[in-house]
């Protein structure tokens, strides 16, 4: 089992509809949980950083935690054809070590 | 403030060679992290330095070294290339740790190929 998940891609949206981004991570005792985006050609750049359960909003970004589940999303509201890269989620793990995911390619569709 | 550098940008090295890579992190950052970055991999994380110590590595052989230096840059050395090794190294700072409350800044990256 990888240390982190994220929901296979290429994930294609109308624009202004929302956007659902999944991630999964496995070390039970994670506390803290990030959301970055990383256009093509371009190095990553942080969204969100959450640590508790629960939601937390940024404009048209909501990032959700469930720790029982172990689970972290992004939803992106509203979205843009400027939203089309890919999202990186990442985790720093109890052993101290910030763990990537995959990543989920977006593609909003005017 | 000026935001993480990293240089080169783009490097060619044939198997065999060595090859050193730097970054200069955002003023007053003193956690420098390196990742590997490969279409096949993703981001990897190949270490972390703080206050010219090295917190944390990841799995990678030894040809793959860092260092952190008094005022926070840091170099990381690939020794005896391998193909395998053509990848985007990315360099992240942050204020003290990565992750935690604080923010890891990326820099633009050297992108290495191996011939």
């Amino acid at each position: 089992q990888k240390e982190v998940e994220q929901n296979s891609g290429p994930l294609s949206v109308p624009e202004g509809a929302i956007a659902s981004l999944n991630c999964t991570y496995s070390d039970r005792g994670s506390q803290s949980f990030f959301w970055y985006r990383q256009y093509s050609g371009k190095s990553p750049e942080l969204i969100m950083s959450i640590y508790s359960n629960g939601d937390k909003e940024d404009g048209r970004f909501t990032a959700q935690l469930n720790k029982a589940s172990q689970y972290v999303s992004l939803l992106i509201r509203d979205s843009q054809p400027s939203d089309s890269a890919t999202y990186l989620c990442a985790v720093k793990t109890s052993y101290d070590k910030v763990i990537f995911g995959p990543g989920t390619s977006l593609s909003v569709i005017p | 403030k000026a935001g993480v550098t990293q240089t080169p940008r783009y490097l060619i090295k044939t198997r065999g060679q060595q090859v050193t890579l730097s970054c200069s992190p955002i003023s007053g950052h003193r956690s420098v992290s390196w990742y590997q970055q490969t279409p096949g991999q993703g981001l990897q994380f190949l270490f972390e330095y703080f206050s010219e110590t090295q917190r944390n590595k990841g799995n990678f052989p030894g040809r793959f070294s860092g260092r952190q230096f008094s005022n926070s840059r840091s170099e990381m050395n690939v020794s005896t290339l391998e193909l395998g090794d053509s990848a985007l190294y990315l360099c992240a700072s942050s204020l003290i740790f990565s992750g935690g409350t604080d923010t890891q800044y990326f820099g633009p990256g050297t992108r290495l190929t191996v011939l």
